[in-house]
């Protein structure tokens, strides 16, 4: 089946830095790649849309200066969460679809904890 | 809006029971229905979705779903369960084919010996 990597699998960072999260398509060629969040004992709600080549479409309530999403390949999306706060501390999962397919393949997720 | 219901919040069942996970949806249209697995620190895995056709989905590691049109319902079963099975369940819809999904709040499931 096809593969989602996410790295980190677990960050920790000051309150104030930046961190990027990157989200890798290993063995196919993901058109759309999806950013969810996940908080404790919550389920995955939805933060934005890539598809390559194009800029995301955030959500509502989503800030896209804070969570900056790039899809410049067909194979890697990234997340970057700038000025972190430890409000931004949770569960971060990318998916990725193959175009003209209609299932995602999600990541092992990205733990992120401000401090 | 569209939205999913899991009515059960925690689950337990002895081990070699059956199963059956609730999940409700709201939709003016038969959405694409899935139902994924997420274990402790791993990412979500499908078992199994529907898009069109038989009602019953067969699904991996022996998971089945239903789907009724008419009680708006995607539940999942397992006619026997495994220690193993323990893990956060979630139902998903999709209004459309690739299109992001919406989840339930999930549902834990306990397996007891």
């Amino acid at each position: 089946g096809a593969v989602v990597s996410q790295h980190p699998s677990r960050v920790i960072c000051k309150s104030g830095t930046s961190v990027k999260i990157e989200c890798r398509s290993l063995d196919f060629q993901a058109t759309t790649m999806f950013w969810y969040r996940q908080f404790p004992k919550q389920s995955l709600m939805l933060m934005a849309t890539s598809n390559e080549g194009s800029k995301a479409t955030y959500e509502q309530g989503v800030e896209k200066d804070k969570f900056l999403i790039n899809h410049a390949s067909l194979t890697l999306s990234t997340l970057t969460v700038t000025s972190a706060h430890p409000e931004d501390s949770s569960f971060y999962i990318c998916s990725a679809r193959l175009g003209g397919q209609d299932t995602q393949y999600f990541g092992p997720g990205t733990r992120l904890t401000v401090l | 809006a569209q939205s999913v219901t899991q009515p059960d919040i925690h689950i337990t069942v002895s081990e070699g029971a059956s199963l059956e996970l609730r999940c409700n949806y709201s939709y003016g249209a038969t959405p694409y229905l899935f139902w994924y697995v997420q274990s402790p620190g791993q990412g979500l895995q499908l078992l199994l979705k529907y898009f069109s056709g038989d009602t019953l989905v067969q699904g991996i590691k022996g998971f089945e779903a239903e789907f009724k049109r008419s009680q708006s319902s995607f539940n999942l079963r397992k006619p026997s369960v495994h220690w193993s099975d323990a893990a956060e369940y979630f139902c998903a819809v999709a209004p459309q084919a690739g299109t992001a999904l919406i989840f339930g709040k999930g549902t834990t499931l306990s397996v007891s010996s």
